[in-house]
């Protein structure tokens, strides 16, 4: 069945430093892939999305590309901030019976 | 503005009794989503609903129950059968059907038993 696999955390790390979150994913077809951020005591906001093979998907800093020959869609940001501490969920979505896959989450802690 | 409203945002239960957490969105959406987050753990689904007057189960569907009378709202009862009812709760909503399409959540609802 449909999965969604990402690093264990939790990261910490130094603000300005280079973050690579992993995520790989089991489908069939061609599935859509979203990075989703969620901060203490709040619901889960989408941070960036691709579609199809190749995409690239941006937002505040962050990038993730949707890599089909590896099932991959790691999330990266060059300089990360204190404000980036949060949980991230890799998530995928084929569209049939729209069911969205979850990963188990990464805890990422910056640290001024 | 459009968006998904969980009411309340904070709920107590003593032991033995049944309570109802809201669900409320005005973006239009076919399809609703009820998970349950645990801390440290990422999100199970509880049950889900295409369309009015439908709903399946997710994957620990049991002690919960749902229904989906009016497209706009989707609320979950937990029911005194479920023996660990403790959790953060999320609704969530998108359009059904498209590949493409994100699924927007509320804030959250976090149980607590007493």
């Amino acid at each position: 069945g449909d999965s969604v696999t990402q690093m264990e955390g939790p990261v910490t790390l130094s603000e300005e430093a280079f973050l690579t979150i992993n995520c790989t994913y089991t489908a069939t077809g061609y599935p859509s892939l979203f990075w989703y951020v969620q901060y203490p005591g709040e619901g889960l906001q989408l941070l960036l999305k691709a579609t199809k093979a190749d995409d690239k998907g941006s937002n505040k800093g962050f990038e993730a590309t949707y890599r089909k020959e590896t099932t991959s869609f790691h999330l990266e940001k060059g300089s990360v901030q204190v404000s980036d501490s949060a949980v991230y969920f890799c998530a995928l979505n084929r569209g049939t019976g729209n069911q969205f896959y979850f990963g188990t989450g990464t805890s990422l802690t910056v640290i001024p | 503005d459009g968006g998904i409203t969980q009411s309340p945002k904070y709920l107590f239960r003593k032991e033995g009794q049944n309570v109802t957490l809201s669900c409320e969105q005005n973006l239009n959406h076919d399809a609703m989503y009820w998970y349950r987050q645990d801390p440290g753990q990422g999100l199970r689904l509880i049950y889900y609903s295409q369309i009015v007057n439908d709903f399946q189960k997710g994957d620990i569907a049991e002690g919960y129950s749902v229904s989906r009378e009016k497209k706009e709202s989707f609320p979950l009862t937990v029911t005194s059968a479920q023996k660990n009812p403790t959790a953060f709760y999320l609704c969530a909503s998108s359009i059904e059907g498209r590949l493409n399409t994100e699924a927007f959540f509320g804030q959250g609802t976090r149980l607590t038993v007493v």
